[in-house]
């Protein structure tokens, strides 16, 4: 079956833009999970879903980021504003419950000029 | 708090020779569980075991082994019989079932499989 999607697989945007990147988690997973990786470095935990809501946003940076699941599937991360250190890989996964392994997607590699 | 430690940057091991790469956490929770996951330089994030806190076998996956030490806080990766293709960086992670569910990973070591 298919696994996680996400798009763009690059993007790159000027200081000061506003963007969003989008997760399609895999058929039937409740839990989504955000995560940003930065070169070298392990994923750094952004948000939690579980259905709609959003269980854990413990590790959002700032307000400029926001993540969004209305209807319990696809995700989308905003940052508006964007700095040049926001400059990473983010990363979405999903599991099937919230004990469950994460699969990841592919990422995206953001790159803010 | 590191909440998960891998204190190993970088390892070499053999090819075909087993290889133990170290990861020690730390938590409160009673339930917890603990996760290894590999990354080529593809970039892809590719699950390869998990041990949960009450489970009293060391978990195994083919060619993968979890020593698994509740006492010491150490969760190490054991991969046998080291393969080319095993070369990459792997990340050890925590998810802490009592609080919340979020997965928090270790900053991972670069495994080099030499032929």
């Amino acid at each position: 079956g298919a696994g996680v999607s996400q798009t763009p697989s690059n993007k790159v945007t000027e200081k000061g833009k506003y963007v969003e990147l989008r997760c399609d988690p895999i058929s039937g997973h409740t839990a989504l999970y955000w995560y940003r990786q930065s070169l070298g470095q392990g994923p750094e935990f952004l948000i939690y879903f579980q259905g709609t809501g959003a269980a854990d946003d413990s590790g959002l940076p700032n307000d400029r980021f926001f993540a969004v699941r209305p209807e319990g599937s696809v995700s989308t991360l905003k940052i508006q504003r964007t700095e040049r250190g926001d400059s990473a890989v983010y990363l979405c996964a999903s599991s099937e419950h919230g004990d469950s392994p994460l699969h990841f997607g592919n990422g995206t590699r953001l790159t803010v000029t | 708090a590191q909440k998960i430690t891998q204190t190993q940057p970088g390892m070499f091991v053999q090819e075909k020779e087993a290889v133990t790469l170290d990861c020690t956490y730390d938590t409160s929770d009673q339930s917890y569980g603990l996760f290894w996951y590999k990354q080529p330089s593809s970039g892809e994030m590719i699950f390869l075991i998990y041990q949960g806190s009450y489970d009293e076998q060391n978990a195994t996956e083919g060619r993968y082994s979890l020593n698994f030490q509740k006492a010491r806080k150490s969760a190490n990766l054991v991969i046998s019989a080291s393969q080319l293709g095993d070369s990459a960086m792997y990340f050890c992670a925590m998810r802490e079932m009592d609080s919340s569910y979020k997965l928090i990973f270790g900053s991972g070591t670069r495994l080099l499989v030499r032929p």
